[in-house]
């Protein structure tokens, strides 16, 4: 079984701090997605890295994928209340079906 | 503009009683999941299928079944519901299997087993 986990579980912060959230795995995929989710919806995608060593910028995002394609990373600067949401990472593991397997999950919420 | 559409948005259902989850799609997608969902955590993948008549388990099966009769419908069944399926259940679909396709998610079920 592969497993996707999240750090951390939770994070608060102030506006305007930075912060990053790390996805790990003992298991290499053969992409991974970064996701967000707000209360009462589905996750929305916000980003696809496919290649190790990948760097994506998003605004104020930043999403990196592992070398090895196990671990990847999101960087938010100069959080915003309007960033708040449970971030999901989810890879995909190659083969015939491709299933997308999701993180633990990280829970962010920016105080203005 | 519908994209992925689930019903009932939530229920509640006593022990040892069954109900089917309904979810279907107008955006032609081949592939599509039941995923369930604790609160604040990631998604768990119950089901998933990648075309009609063609379905297979994922991480979590036990205690739920699905069918797969046309593109656009993927209902979930559960069979003598148990309060460990308490949960909030997504339905999703995407357009292929390939890296970059993106999963488009319901809205969810919200569903409570007492």
């Amino acid at each position: 079984t592969q497993l996707l986990e999240q750090s951390p579980q939770f994070l608060s912060i102030q506006e305007g701090e930075n912060l990053t959230v790390y996805c790990n795995s003992s298991s290499v995929f053969s992409s991974l997605q970064w996701y967000r989710q707000e209360p009462g919806e589905g996750p929305v995608l916000l980003v696809t890295v496919v290649t190790g060593g990948e760097v994506k910028k998003l605004k104020r995002l930043t999403f990196q994928f592992g070398d090895a394609r196990k671990d990847s990373s999101l960087h938010i600067t100069a959080a915003q209340p309007g960033d708040t949401g449970l971030y999901l990472c989810a890879g995909k593991n190659g083969g015939a079906t491709n299933k997308l397997i999701f993180g633990t999950g990280t829970l962010l919420a920016v105080q203005p | 503009n519908a994209g992925v559409t689930q019903t009932p948005k939530f229920r509640i259902l006593k022990i040892g009683q069954s109900m089917t989850l309904q979810c279907t799609q107008d955006m032609n997608h081949n592939y599509m999941y039941w995923y369930r969902q604790d609160p604040g955590m990631g998604l768990k993948l119950i089901y998933y299928s990648v075309g009609a008549g063609i379905t297979d388990k994922g991480e979590v099966p036990n205690g739920y079944n699905v069918s797969r009769s046309t593109t656009e419908d993927f209902p979930l069944r559960l069979e003598l519901a148990a309060p460990s399926q308490t949960s909030v259940y997504f339905c999703a679909s995407s357009y292929s299997l390939y890296d970059y396709s993106e999963a488009f998610f319901g809205q969810g079920t919200r569903l409570t087993v007492v």
